[in-house]
C-alpha cells in the first residue's frame, strides 16, 4: 500500500531564505508526483506536477526534484516571502489503478517570517 | 477558462439527512476525482469519474456515493449522514486520468 510522508510537519523561516520541503514515499512505481499549496479553510493550487519519467520540474521561484529509486521528492523555494506561508502537499498516483486517484501526504506547515 | 466551481460552499446538516454536493470541472476536463479532507486523516480519495464510468472508488462506506454526467459536471451524495462526515469535500479535474488536477475551492460540510 502506498504511503506518503512529508517532514517536518511545521516549519517557520525568516525572509529571503531558501529552503526544502521533503516527501517521501513508499512505493516506486508511481505515475507522476504532483506539489499543491492549501492556504487556510481554500481549495489546493497546483504547484508543480513531475512525470514518473522525469528528474524535476521548475516554475519561477519553486524547483521540484524527484528521486524514483529512493522514493523521494524535494520542492525547493528560492527567496521565500511571507506570501509563501501555507501547506504544501505532495501527492502520487500510481500504475495499476487509478491514475486520478492521488495520495497525498500530511502536508508541511510553512511560515515565513517578515 | 474557469476554474473548478464547487456548489454549495458551505452546508449545514443534522446527523441523518442526505446531502448533494456538486463540482462544474474545467471547459473541456473529462475527468473528476472528489476527496475528502478532515484535520485527522488528511486528504482521502472518494472516488473518480472518467466519461461518465466510476472508475475507481476509495475506501469509503457505500453511503458516499457520486455520479457524472454527459458534460463531465459531478454530483457526490452522502446519505445518513454521520457527525464524522464533517469535513470539507474537494473536486478536481483533469483533461484525462492522470494529467495534472486543477482543485475547486472546496464544501465545508457540517453534521449537527
Amino acid at each position: 500500500k502506498q504511503e506518503v510522508t512529508q517532514i517536518p510537519a511545521a516549519l517557520s523561516v525568516p525572509e529571503g531564505e531558501n529552503l526544502v520541503l521533503n516527501c517521501s514515499f513508499t512505493d516506486s512505481a508511481i505515475y507522476n508526483l504532483q506539489w499543491f499549496r492549501q492556504d487556510p479553510g481554500k481549495g489546493l493550487t497546483s504547484l508543480l506536477l513531475i512525470q514518473s519519467s522525469q528528474r524535476e520540474q521548475t516554475s519561477g521561484r519553486l524547483n521540484a526534484s524527484l528521486d524514483k529509486s529512493s522514493g523521494r521528492s524535494t520542492l525547493y523555494i528560492a527567496a521565500s516571502q511571507p506570501g509563501d506561508s501555507a501547506t504544501y502537499l505532495c501527492a502520487v498516483s500510481v500504475y495499476g489503478g487509478s491514475q486520478g486517484n492521488l495520495i497525498f501526504g500530511k502536508g508541511t506547515k510553512l511560515s515565513v517570517k517578515p | 477558462k474557469a476554474g473548478v466551481t464547487q456548489t454549495p460552499r458551505y452546508l449545514i446538516k443534522t446527523r441523518g439527512q442526505q446531502v448533494t454536493l456538486s463540482c462544474s470541472p474545467i471547459s473541456g476536463h473529462r475527468s473528476v476525482s472528489w476527496y475528502q479532507q478532515t484535520p485527522g486523516q488528511g486528504l482521502q480519495f472518494l472516488f473518480e469519474y472518467f466519461s461518465e464510468t466510476q472508475r475507481n472508488k476509495g475506501n469509503f462506506p457505500g453511503r458516499f456515493s457520486g455520479r457524472q454526467f454527459s458534460n463531465s459536471r459531478s454530483e457526490m451524495n452522502v446519505s445518513t449522514l454521520e457527525l464524522g462526515d464533517s469535513a470539507l469535500y474537494l473536486c478536481a479535474s483533469s483533461p484525462d486520468p492522470g494529467y495534472e488536477q486543477y482543485f475547486g475551492p472546496g464544501t465545508r460540510l457540517t453534521v449537527t
